[in-house]
């Protein structure tokens, strides 16, 4: 599976736009781009995933670049309640285990 | 459906002793497995499973055991428990009949080794 990179941390003013970015630059042509959140000391929950169109979801809209080597997470309207770690994953879907690496903590701040 | 389950939700152990974290899924997922998450970090593969009777190695194996007897559980053995293991256990299962490839976590065991 191919290697992402994410800023460490981010901070969004509450009602603003989040745009959370990621680097895959080394994806192959069969893996799709997947986003999860873990909420404080919750499990991680499922959000968007895509393979090279855009995707828009109730909770997000994915933003995949032409060459699929980089994408970003967008969450429209951000609330105090979208504090989170985001996780971008690269992968070939049903296709053996899957890894997340450390994600990006999203502070919304008032 | 309720999910991903997972018990006991905090257990204390002692240097030394064995134990088992339960998960258990009724969502009929073949994909099954196991992630230990240390303070501050993000989420590490310990074990997983792609069906009954198939297991596999993660990122973190080592102290851990799993077995996969049946399609609904997944337990995880700790076999002599160290303060290194301190950490929040997540058991997730993932559908793989379609591309969405979404994984259901449970809530999580929190474990302290003393």
């Amino acid at each position: 599976d191919a290697k992402t990179t994410q800023p460490t941390s981010m901070d969004c003013a509450e009602g603003r736009a989040a745009n959370l970015p990621c680097n895959h630059s080394t994806i192959s042509g069969n893996e799709y781009v997947y986003w999860y959140r873990q909420i404080h000391s919750q499990g991680p929950q499922y959000i968007i995933h895509g393979l090279k169109n855009n995707e828009t979801n109730e909770m997000a809209s994915l933003i995949i670049t032409e060459d699929r080597k980089s994408s970003t997470l967008i969450l429209p309207h951000a609330t105090l309640r979208d504090t989170a770690v985001y996780y971008c994953i690269v992968r070939r879907p049903n296709a053996g285990k899957s890894t997340f690496g450390d994600g990006t903590t999203l502070t919304v701040k008032p | 459906n309720a999910g991903v389950t997972q018990t006991p939700k905090f257990q204390v152990l002692k240097t030394g002793q064995s134990m088992t974290l339960q998960c258990a899924q009724d969502m009929n997922h073949e994909y099954m497995s196991w992630y230990r998450q240390d303070p501050g970090m993000g989420l590490r593969l310990i074990h997983y499973s792609v069906g009954a009777g198939i297991t596999d190695q993660g990122e973190v194996p080592n102290g851990y055991n799993v077995s996969r007897s049946t399609t609904e559980d997944f337990p995880l053995r700790l076999l002599s428990a160290a303060p290194s293991q301190t950490s929040v256990y997540f058991c997730a299962s993932r559908e793989d009949r379609d591309f969405t490839d979404t994984q259901y976590f449970g809530p999580g065991t929190r474990l302290t080794v003393l």
